[in-house]
């Protein structure tokens, strides 16, 4: 079946260092999904990509999508406090583009 | 808009009884999803809806049942419940025009005794 794995698992880091999760599917993905979860809350939607190599901005985050559609990677630069929590990636393939599976996430925790 | 709203917030059931979390979603978006997330794991998905009368298993769904009679309603029914249960349960709607964003409910927190 469809497997989406993230690494790192874990990213401690000083505030102002940068921070990378990278996201790789098993399988061709339709599209990809970035989320934010942080310490007891639900998921929040980030970002979508869908085009192959597409780059997208958000402030200091950066996200791309391979060329091959089966990797993605999520960048923040300068860290603040406010970036703690999971972030998760989620891609859906072609053939069931309605199901959406979810990576294992990284959680990014900040030393001030 | 209230969004994606679940009921109840938090459940201690014992083994072998049965239960329903309510999710309801005022957004009138056809997808809808049930995740389950285990105590510092990613999230699993249980079951999804496409529209009202049509739903489909997702990675984990030994041990539940659903239903979408309505576009507003995607109810989760644990039958028999089990210590492999306890979990933190999410439902979401997903809209599929534009950015395809996908809205979580607050989560239910379920412990089985």
């Amino acid at each position: 079946g469809q497997q989406v794995m993230q690494i790192p698992q874990y990213q401690h880091v000083q505030e102002g260092e940068d921070f990378t999760t990278y996201c790789n599917s098993s399988t061709t993905l339709s599209n990809i999904q970035w989320y934010k979860q942080r310490p007891g809350g639900h998921p929040v939607f980030l970002i979508q990509l869908v085009k192959s190599g597409e780059v997208k901005k958000q402030k200091r985050l950066t996200f791309q999508f391979g060329e091959a559609k089966k990797n993605s990677s999520l960048h923040i630069t300068a860290t603040q406090t406010t970036d703690v929590g999971t972030y998760f990636c989620a891609g859906s393939r072609y053939s069931s583009a309605s199901k959406i599976i979810f990576g294992s996430g990284t959680r990014l925790s900040i030393r001030p | 808009n209230a969004g994606v709203t679940q009921t109840p917030k938090f459940r201690i059931l014992k083994i072998g009884q049965s239960m329903t979390l309510q999710c309801t979603q005022d957004m009138n978006h056809n997808y809808m999803y049930w995740y389950r997330q285990d105590p510092g794991m990613g999230l699993k998905l249980i079951y999804y809806s496409v529209g009202a009368g049509i739903t489909d298993k997702g990675e984990v769904p030994n041990g539940y049942n659903v239903s979408r009679s309505t576009t507003e309603d995607f109810p989760l029914r644990l039958e028999l419940a089990a210590p492999s249960q306890t979990s933190v349960y999410f439902c979401a709607s997903r809209e599929t025009s534009g950015t395809d964003t996908q809205y979580f409910g607050p989560g239910t927190r379920l412990t089985v005794l």
